[in-house]
This record gives structure tokens, C-alpha cells and sequence, in this order.
């Protein structure tokens, strides 16, 4: 199973929106709404903060939002703030119980 | 609040064995499907394998590179995951979470622990 695949880096300024894409292939992404997104911070624990593609888990700020077409998953941050500099990484179920994750995407706030 | 505890990391030799464990509290866990996820130093993370929760069978899946070497199970009544993992490689040096698993999501992770596999 291969890695999904993301954006090395992308980078925004406080106060502007950002943007990272996750492809997978019509056997993952495509295939399910079971798309999730994680951040994490350097020498810390991935934390949800998208499930099912679009949802939000109580705690995460409206910020953050998923989203998806075809075999490509989003997740936009919008509002950038000093905090939200991290690595983050999509995840796809992929069938026969398995699952995928993203090459990862370490976002930097200028 | 959901808390989750591994322990058990450390060095091993190739082809040597190691059990983890995962210490969970603050939700019902033997109504949970728990799952174990490892990172590689300055890789993305990779699924390791899943264990329902007995009323669903308690069934166990595998990711591809650790089927038939890695085994989950879990004693509920000790609210405790783990994970034995046997005739390890040096592929296998990550750090090792445990997760509470929902809806094709790892909802809650725990600090983790090292495990390096090297002579």
C-alpha cells in the first residue's frame, strides 16, 4: 500500500488561509469518507483534527476544515495563527482493514 | 479525559522479541476498538494493526510488513492494549502508539514509546 501523497511544505502568513492536498488513488481516498487529518508537533503525539473528511472533534477550532474530490482530500487552515506551525498528515481507510497515511506537510507560519 | 500509557520500548537485537503495553483510563474501554501506529524517525506515521472490542468479536487486522511476527490483544478487566511483536528487524525502529480507533479514525493517541531494533 503506498503512502498518500502531500505537499513537502506550504507556508502563510499569520491572518491568511493555507492549503494542503492529500492524493491518494480510487482504492483509499476515493473509495471512502474515512479520511482523517492529524497535526503534530515536534516531539509530540499526532492529534486529530479532521475525521470522516469534514468533521470536526469537540476542542479543535472552526479554523480547521476538510475536504474532498475524487481522490483528493484538503485540509484548509484558515485564520493562520503562530500555533498551528506543524507537520500535518492525512490518512485514508483503504479497505480489507488497512489503512494509509500521508508523506506528511510541515506548515510555516512567516 | 481519554489518557492512554505505553511503556514497554526499548533496545532489541534482530530477530528478538518485545511486549508493549498501553495503560488506558478516562473512557470505556472494552467497549473501544484500540489500534497501534508507529513513526519512524522523520517519516509519516504507518497503521500497525487493530483489535475490536469483544463485543464485536475482539478480531485482530495487520498491516502487510508485520503480519505473522506482531500480535494485539488486550485484557479488559486491566483496561490494558498490547502488543507483542517477535522476530523483529531493524525496519520495525519507531516510536509506537496506541489508539483508541473510531469510524476509520485514530482518535486519541498516547506520548508513545521508542523501540529500536539494532545488534
Amino acid at each position: 500500500q503506498s503512502a498518500l501523497t502531500q505537499p513537502p511544505s506550504a507556508s502563510g502568513s499569520p491572518g491568511q488561509s493555507v492549503t494542503i492536498s492529500c492524493t491518494g488513488t480510487s482504492s483509499d481516498v476515493g473509495a471512502y469518507n474515512y479520511v482523517s487529518w492529524y497535526q503534530q508537533h515536534p516531539g509530540k503525539a499526532p492529534k486529530l483534527m479532521i475525521s470522516e473528511v469534514t468533521k470536526r472533534p469537540s476542542g479543535v477550532p472552526d479554523r480547521f476544515s476538510g475536504s474532498k474530490s475524487g481522490n483528493t482530500a484538503s485540509l484548509t487552515v484558515s485564520g493562520l495563527q503562530a500555533e498551528d506551525e506543524a507537520d500535518y498528515y492525512c490518512s485514508s481507510f483503504a479497505g480489507s482493514n488497512n489503512f494509509v497515511f500521508g508523506t506528511g506537510t510541515k506548515v510555516t507560519v512567516l | 479525559e481519554v489518557q492512554l500509557v505505553e511503556s514497554g520500548g526499548g533496545l532489541v537485537k534482530p530477530g528478538g522479541s518485545l511486549r508493549l503495553s498501553c495503560a488506558a483510563s478516562g473512557f470505556t474501554f472494552s467497549h473501544s476498538w484500540m489500534s497501534w501506529v508507529r513513526q519512524a524517525a522523520g517519516k509519516g506515521p504507518e497503521w500497525v494493526g487493530r483489535i475490536k472490542s469483544k463485543s464485536d468479536g475482539g478480531t485482530t487486522d495487520y498491516a502487510t510488513p508485520v503480519k505473522g511476527r506482531f500480535t494485539i490483544s488486550r485484557d479488559d478487566p486491566e483496561n490494558t492494549l498490547y502488543l507483542q511483536m517477535n522476530s523483529l528487524k531493524t525496519e520495525d525502529t519507531a516510536v509506537y502508539y496506541c489508539t483508541v480507533y473510531t469510524y476509520g479514525t485514530m482518535q486519541s493517541w498516547g506520548q508513545g514509546t521508542l523501540v529500536t531494533v539494532s545488534s
